[in-house]
């Protein structure tokens, strides 16, 4: 079993600023982990996920995150940030191992907000 | 290219009443497909899942059920509906481990 914590709840930047979204995982077994994005009335997207290799994960829209398993952490960031931006963003993680269900365990999610 | 289709997209509905939600994938085979509930501020909470036809694992105890009558289509029900049951409703498909989830656009349902 596995639990994803969303440090922020919500997060309110300027436009053109730096970002950093926080996510720590814990899990008796390794995980695959995947930030997803969702703006509003919408579904799930999405930005990009970390299974193996290069603990420098890039995603869409200018999107990267760092793996880090020393502090069980997965934080998303983005150097400069537009209106656009603005949504919701969900960290998810899933057994590298298991039963065929697949499933995900999400956090809470962070609500970024750019502000002008 | 694959697509996931939900209806309808938004309802209202009494307290007590029924509720039937479909979900259609296209583009592909045998794909595990998830029901999931968002409430407001409360992140998504998985309430079904399915790994083939006619099999469906439950995650909360609820009054809500789930069916897979074609290895494509999933739907959500409820015979009598509570206030509590208001929200956000995803539909989700996937193919194997480590890959990505595919959503659906969502259903909205306020129970008055």
């Amino acid at each position: 079993a596995q639990s994803v914590t969303q440090l922020d709840s919500q997060v309110p930047v300027f436009e053109e600023a730096p970002v950093e979204l926080r996510c720590n995982y814990s899990s008796s077994v390794s995980v695959y982990l995947f930030w997803y994005v969702q703006y509003p009335n919408q579904g799930l997207q999405l930005l990009l996920k970390y299974l193996s290799g290069s603990t420098l994960v890039k995603g869409i829209n200018g999107f990267e995150a760092e793996f880090n398993k020393s502090q069980t952490s997965f934080h998303l960031r983005k150097p400069s940030v537009h209106i656009s931006d603005t949504a919701e963003y969900f960290c998810a993680a899933q057994s590298e191992w298991g039963g065929s269900n697949y499933k995900l365990t999400f956090g809470k999610g962070t609500l970024l907000t750019v502000n002008p | 290219s694959q697509t996931i289709h939900q209806w309808p997209a938004t309802l209202v509905q009494p307290v007590g009443s029924p509720l039937s939600l479909e979900c259609t994938v296209e583009g592909t085979s045998n794909p595990n497909l998830y029901w999931y509930r968002q409430a407001a501020g409360r992140g998504l909470q998985l309430l079904f899942y399915s790994v083939g036809i006619g099999q469906i694992s439950s995650e909360v105890p609820q009054n809500l059920s789930a069916s897979r009558p074609q290895d494509r289509q999933f739907i959500l029900s409820s015979k009598k509906l509570l206030l509590s049951d208001s929200g956000f409703y995803l539909c989700a498909w996937t193919l194997d481990r480590g890959n990505e989830q595919y959503f659906g656009p969502g259903t909205r349902l306020t129970v008055t």
